[in-house]
């Protein structure tokens, strides 16, 4: 099946600094989400990407389906955005997520 | 607009005991979807419908798991003597299928199970 992989693993910032968010897969993907999972557990819909890309505030993401990759920006981080931070794909065969191993943000004042 | 609901939000129960969570989907998605999350992990897959019919259930959900949609509306997961192993996040998700492709799934906010 497809193999979902994220980096980095870990990330501690200092508030309002930027950081770019990175997920590798290893086959053709129907579609492509990324998600904030708060430290309440909740799983928080950020993009629905499977290719170009697409901005929201001080989030943007970009995905290159060609090269299977695709990357999140966060710029001028703030403390509300610590968390697990999830991309997801959807394969060729469509239905279920797969879902990487997340990448954990700290934001720190 | 209201988003997908999950009950109970927690549950606590002692091994062998049997549970069962609900899932209200988003009132106009045909597919909900059921997935796991461990500690540390991201969230597995474990079956989904389309309507009223199971389309793809993971070799993770044991015949001791069982889940259910019967009117296409909401679902049920019933977990039958629970194990240890069984402690996790249950997430439930949603979404519209049709024939040109799959909107974004949409996350409920998850049942806790722990086993005592």
């Amino acid at each position: 099946g497809i193999q979902v992989e994220q980096s980095p693993p870990d990330l501690i910032l200092q508030e309002g600094a930027n950081s770019t968010l990175r997920c590798n897969f290893s086959d053709s993907v129907n579609n492509l989400q990324w998600f904030h999972q708060n430290p309440w557990g909740q799983l928080i819909n950020l993009f629905y990407i499977p290719s170009g890309t697409k901005q929201n505030g001080r989030l943007s993401a970009t995905t290159v389906a060609t090269e299977r990759y695709s990357l999140l920006y966060i710029s001028s981080s703030q403390t509300t955005d610590s968390g697990v931070y999830f991309c997801a794909v959807e394969g060729d065969q469509g239905g279920k997520l797969i879902f990487g191993q997340g990448t954990e943000l700290s934001v720190k004042p | 607009d209201t988003g997908v609901s999950q009950d109970p939000r927690h549950k606590i129960t002692k091994r062998g005991q049997n549970v069962t969570f609900r899932c209200d989907p988003i009132s106009e998605h045909n597919r909900l979807y059921w997935y796991r999350q461990t500690l540390g992990q991201g969230p597995e897959f474990l079956t989904y419908f389309q309507n009223e019919a199971q389309l793809e259930k993971s070799r993770l959900l044991s015949d001791r798991f069982s889940a259910e949609r019967p009117k296409g509306s909401f679902s049920t997961l019933e977990i039958q003597r629970t194990e240890q192993g069984d402690s996790a996040m249950y997430l439930c998700a949603s979404s519209h299928a049709w024939t040109g492709g799959n909107q974004p799934q949409h996350f409920g906010d998850g049942t806790r199970l722990s086993i005592l």
